[in-house]
Formats: C-alpha cells, sequence, structure tokens
C-alpha cells in the first residue's frame, strides 16, 4: 500500500516565525489532505490538494503529485497554531495516514 | 450545516465488555469511514461503508465490526474488548470520492 512520511517529525518555533512541513508519498494518489489535530483530538481540515497550490490566510499547501510530495507553509506562527499536522492520501483505498508533525509554537 | 457527529464522547469499558460507538455523516454523504489512534500508534484505517456496504477493512481483528444503516449513519461494535483498544475513535463522511471530514471522536477506555 501507499507509504506516507512526513518530516520533521517535532518542531519548536518562536511566535512570528514561518515554517514548512513536508509529506513524501510513495505511489500516485488522487486525494492528499492536510489536517490539524487540536488537543482534544478533532481533526481540522486544513487543505483538499490531490495536485497545484492553494491559501488559506496564512497557510499555504502545494502538491506536486509528479514528484510526489507536498509541503504545508505556516507564516507567522501563532501559539493557536500548536497542535500536531497530519497529511493523509489516498490512490483508490482510504486514506493512509502519515506520523504527523508535533509542532509547539511558544511566546 | 452539521458536521459529522460522534457518540459517546467517552467510553469506559472492561476488558471482555462490549463497545458500541455512533456516528451520522454530513448530510449528504454517503460514505463513513472509521480509524483508531491509539497512543503512540498513528491513525489506522478500520472499515468504510458506501451505500450500506462495507468497501473496504482494514488490518483489525473481526471483534470489530460496524454497519451503516439507509439514513448512512453508522455504528461501529468492538467485541470481547481488550487493553490495547483503548483509543480514540474517529469516524469521517464523504462523498463517494472526495475530501474527507471527521467528528470529534468517541475515546474508549478499556479497564
Amino acid at each position: 500500500g501507499i507509504q506516507v512520511e512526513q518530516s520533521p517529525p517535532d518542531l519548536i518555533l518562536q511566535e512570528g516565525a514561518n515554517s514548512t512541513l513536508r509529506c513524501n508519498f510513495s505511489d500516485s494518489v488522487n486525494n492528499l489532505q492536510w489536517f490539524h489535530q487540536n488537543p482534544w483530538g478533532q481533526l481540522i481540515n486544513l487543505f483538499y490538494i490531490p495536485s497545484g497550490t492553494k491559501q488559506n490566510g496564512r497557510l499555504s499547501a502545494t502538491t506536486v503529485a509528479t514528484e510526489r510530495y507536498s509541503l504545508l507553509y505556516i507564516s507567522s506562527s501563532q501559539t493557536t497554531d500548536s497542535g500536531v499536522y497530519f497529511c493523509a492520501v489516498s490512490g483508490n483505498t482510504p486514506l493512509v495516514f502519515g506520523k504527523g508533525t508535533r509542532l509547539s509554537v511558544i511566546a | 450545516e452539521a458536521g459529522v457527529t460522534q457518540s459517546p464522547t467517552h467510553l469506559i469499558k472492561t476488558r471482555g465488555q462490549q463497545a458500541t460507538l455512533r456516528c451520522s455523516p454530513i448530510s449528504g454523504h454517503t460514505s463513513v469511514y472509521w480509524y483508531q489512534q491509539a497512543l503512540g500508534l498513528g491513525l489506522q484505517f478500520l472499515l468504510w461503508y458506501d451505500e450500506g456496504e462495507e468497501r473496504n477493512r482494514g488490518n483489525f481483528p473481526p471483534r470489530f465490526s460496524g454497519r451503516q444503516f439507509p439514513n448512512y449513519s453508522s455504528e461501529l461494535n468492538v467485541n470481547s474488548l481488550e487493553l490495547e483498544d483503548s483509543a480514540l475513535y474517529l469516524c469521517a463522511s464523504s462523498l463517494y470520492v472526495g475530501e474527507l471530514f471527521f467528528g470529534e471522536g468517541s475515546r474508549l477506555t478499556v479497564l
């Protein structure tokens, strides 16, 4: 099945800094999603981005499907951005999740 | 528009008992997915239902089962509970293929 690798596993930022999270996947996909898991466990949809580039406020994402990777950019980070960010992909099967990047933003 | 709703929020059971978790999808969504997030193990796919049929199953023993009702809601049953079944169980819904939206989860504790 599809393998998903996220990097870095952990990231500590000062408030106001920018960051880039990476997601590599092992096969062609028709669905790629980025999620933020809040401290209570809920997965919040950030982007549905099987290809191309999208932006939503301080967050943006780019997927280069031909090279099998996606990037999530967080600019001007805030303490509320803390949590775990998951990339998940699927081909013809349900979403397969990476292990996540744990982001801590300190004031 | 209501999102995916799950119940109960928390559930405490003892080893050997059965647990039933419920999920209502977003209106218009026909697919329901169940995932398990156990401590240190990440998000693991359990089951996928669409139009009342089981479409795919993850690598879990048969004591994990479920069903989808005609109104597209779903329930997950876990029989003969074991300590390692303690986890957050997340339900998601989507149109047949497309973006998944998750509920807030049901946290199961097995004592």
